[in-house]
């Protein structure tokens, strides 16, 4: 049970396209999602807290509008980086989880973006 | 503020050695959780523990076992006759209840790379 799916896993686009990711509960319902960037040999960064319905809320210092999330349905959030850039190439992971609010994280298999 | 250290950046061990992950962390919070996560090579973050901080009872799940010391705030993690299928990279993390135990706040991780 608990399973996160995650698409695509790897992507590589030109500077400038803008890349869509899923991330889907296929067995649960996910009352809040998130998501994670992680540098190579590095941590796990949250970027975004989405709840269903609401806007999401992002960390300091990712910019909004550059990473858009949707979190339409209690299974599904996206995250558009929009006109990307080199720099946005990273392994992106989502995670959900569901009530009550002590439940743990469940991560999908994350996604490799590289732009060129 | 808080914060989770894992000392250890990377361990290699022989196949059937017994290895332990060191996990200390911070936190102003009363009431909070902690994580182990595991990452294989393939990316995706597999879910091994969560404790909360009212129970500091020891847990083992077959080779592995999770000492949790308040006093000392640490919670170790120990894989007993390693394999090389356990070569991952091992994240530590804590949420504290005053955010809904949503925010996850990892540790650096640990590489464990299991010879055989």
């Amino acid at each position: 049970g608990a399973v996160v799916s995650q698409h695509p896993s790897w992507v590589i686009c030109k500077s400038g396209t803008s890349v869509k990711i899923e991330c889907r509960s296929l067995d649960f319902q996910a009352t809040t999602m998130f998501w994670y960037r992680q540098f190579p040999k590095q941590s796990l960064m949250l970027m975004a807290t989405s709840n269903e319905g609401s806007k999401a809320t992002y960390e300091q210092g990712v910019e909004k509008d550059k990473f858009l999330i949707n979190h339409a349905s209690l299974t599904l959030s996206t995250l558009t980086v929009t006109s990307a850039h080199p720099e946005d190439s990273s392994f992106y992971i989502c995670s959900a989880k569901q009530r009550p609010s002590n439940q743990p994280q469940h991560f999908g298999d994350g996604t490799r973006l590289s732009i060129l | 503020a808080q914060k989770v250290t894992q000392a250890q950046t990377e361990i290699s061990v022989v196949e059937k050695e017994d290895v332990t992950l060191d996990c200390v962390y911070e936190t102003r919070d009363t009431t909070y959780y902690l994580f182990w996560y595991k990452q294989p090579p393939s990316g995706e973050l597999v879910f091994l523990i969560r404790r909360n901080s009212f129970d500091e009872q020891n847990e083992i799940s077959g080779r592995y076992s999770w000492n949790f010391q308040k006093s000392t705030s640490s919670f170790n993690f120990t894989i007993t006759a390693s394999q090389v299928v356990d070569s991952a990279v091992y994240f530590c993390a804590l949420s504290e209840f005053g955010t809904g135990a949503n925010n996850l706040f990892f540790g650096t991780g640990t590489r464990l790379t299991v010879i055989p």
